[in-house]
């Protein structure tokens, strides 16, 4: 079975510009979520989709902001980028059951904001 | 409240020698907690995901377990290889959430041959 794959996975961006990332789940799998990682900070959760809705959505800014099509992919984007965007930004996918199911993580999105 | 503290941040062992870390988290209000293991140049990958006081997980010479009244769990490794070089991450499920994740800042651990 195919792994969770992420595109780009490295981006350069100049401030004020946005970006756009995108996440391809694990077949079967229906909740996709975004993590944010910078230097010693842990995984930041930005937000969770589950069949095209979001569920949840972390303390990020209204510039942050995502969608899930029906296939499952989903997108995340981030509008006027600031240098503190600079980041690794890995999605999850996971199974629709309760109890918290094991998340499985693509190799992430290295987003680098001149 | 939700914050999810891990401890030592990092550690340097020598192979062969036997090593635990630890996660901490509020103890009100427990549903779930996962370990990952997060190797340099790959993605996170689950160890353990563990849901009751008192649990106890072994995958190989890892074993992890879990105390939900005090607000713990402990992370083993027996006989540490140099393979086992990573960052563990635990993370605590939001209650009431899909999959909604706190995750710590992990610890590093460096095993030396």
């Amino acid at each position: 079975k195919a792994g969770v794959t992420q595109t780009p996975r490295y981006l350069i961006k100049t401030r004020g510009q946005q970006v756009t990332l995108s996440c391809s789940p694990i077949s079967g799998h229906r909740s996709v979520s975004w993590y944010q990682q910078t230097p010693g900070q842990g995984l930041q959760f930005l937000f969770e989709y589950f069949s095209e809705t979001q569920r949840n959505k972390g303390n990020f800014p209204g510039r942050f902001s995502g969608r899930q099509f029906s296939n499952s992919r989903s997108e995340m984007n981030v509008s006027t980028l600031e240098l503190g965007d600079s980041a690794l930004y890995l999605c999850a996918s996971s199974l629709p059951s309760g109890g918290g199911p094991e998340q499985f993580f693509g190799p992430g999105t290295r987003l680098t904001v001149l | 409240i939700l914050n999810v503290e891990q401890s030592p941040q990092s550690l340097h062992v020598q192979e062969g020698d036997s090593t635990n870390f630890t996660c901490s988290f509020p103890s009100s209000n427990f549903y779930a907690l996962h370990w990952y293991r997060w190797e340099t140049a790959k993605s996170p990958e689950a160890l353990f995901v563990m849901t009751l006081n008192g649990d106890e997980k072994k995958k190989g010479r890892i074993s992890a377990t879990l105390n939900t009244k005090e607000g713990y769990s402990y992370l083993y490794i027996k006989g540490s290889q140099p393979e086992d070089s990573a960052t563990y991450l635990c993370a605590r499920l939001v209650p009431n959430t899909g999959n909604q994740f706190y995750f710590g800042t992990g610890t590093s651990l460096t095993v030396i041959p």
